[in-house]
């Protein structure tokens, strides 16, 4: 079956870590995007791809890292830089017209203590 | 920029009975691409229903339907015969053309009484 794959579904991680998001897609879509969720605040943008080797700043870069180092991967690294990483982490994939709409992970819950 | 406002934080229907979440956004763009987003508990994001600004008809699925107010920056959501598995929080999103992002609002809580 087609899809997104968030992995792992819940992470703990100490205050200082880095810490390695994964997303895969099998849709051969070629934009992929992560998003962050906290409570009554909607998602909001981290960073975006819409080719091999080429990404995006999006709303709320500081203290992330991405690669995009082949079509079906996006990794999302959180580093100790950013100040308030416990958060819901979606991962997203589509097709660069318009109107398509983005598919979504599962979603990772990061927790950071 | 542009954005998205969602004034309700959270609604409730009676089952079989019908609401409406509201939406508006802010945008400079004639053209742009509009939609609903639901996340139920399992917290997967799945699409519910997506309007072209370009189009005056408004989009349809189902038991789910939009009202879309180009001139007042409206796009609400209509959900008819409410059912349980409705309840979910509700996201609309605004896409411009060119645009390589979804913007979202803060989302409606959606609650389904028996």
């Amino acid at each position: 079956d087609g899809g997104i794959t968030q992995s792992p579904k819940y992470l703990f991680r100490k205050e200082g870590q880095n810490v390695t998001l994964s997303c895969e897609q099998n849709l051969n879509h070629d934009a992929m995007y992560w998003y962050r969720q906290d409570p009554g605040q909607g998602l909001r943008l981290i960073y975006y791809s819409q080719i091999v080797n080429d990404f995006q700043k999006g709303d709320i870069a500081e203290g992330y890292s991405v690669s995009r180092e082949k079509k079906e991967s996006f990794p999302l690294t959180v580093t100790s830089a950013q100040k308030n990483p416990t958060a819901f982490y979606l991962c997203a994939s589509g097709w660069t017209i318009e109107n398509s709409p983005l598919h979504f992970g599962n979603g990772t819950r990061l927790t950071v203590t | 920029a542009q954005t998205v406002t969602q004034s309700q934080p959270e609604m409730s229907v009676q089952e079989a009975e019908t609401v409406t979440l509201s939406c508006t956004y802010d945008t400079s763009e004639s053209d742009y691409y509009l939609f609903w987003y639901k996340q139920p508990p399992s917290r997967q994001m799945i699409l519910v229903i997506r309007q072209e600004a370009y189009k005056q008809q408004n989009a349809t699925e189902n038991r789910f339907s939009v009202n879309f107010q180009k001139a007042a920056k409206s796009f609400s959501l209509k959900i008819s015969d409410s059912q349980l598995g409705d309840a979910a929080m509700y996201f609309c999103a605004y896409r411009r053309p060119n645009g390589n992002k979804l913007v979202f609002g803060a989302g409606t809580i959606l609650r389904v009484k028996s």
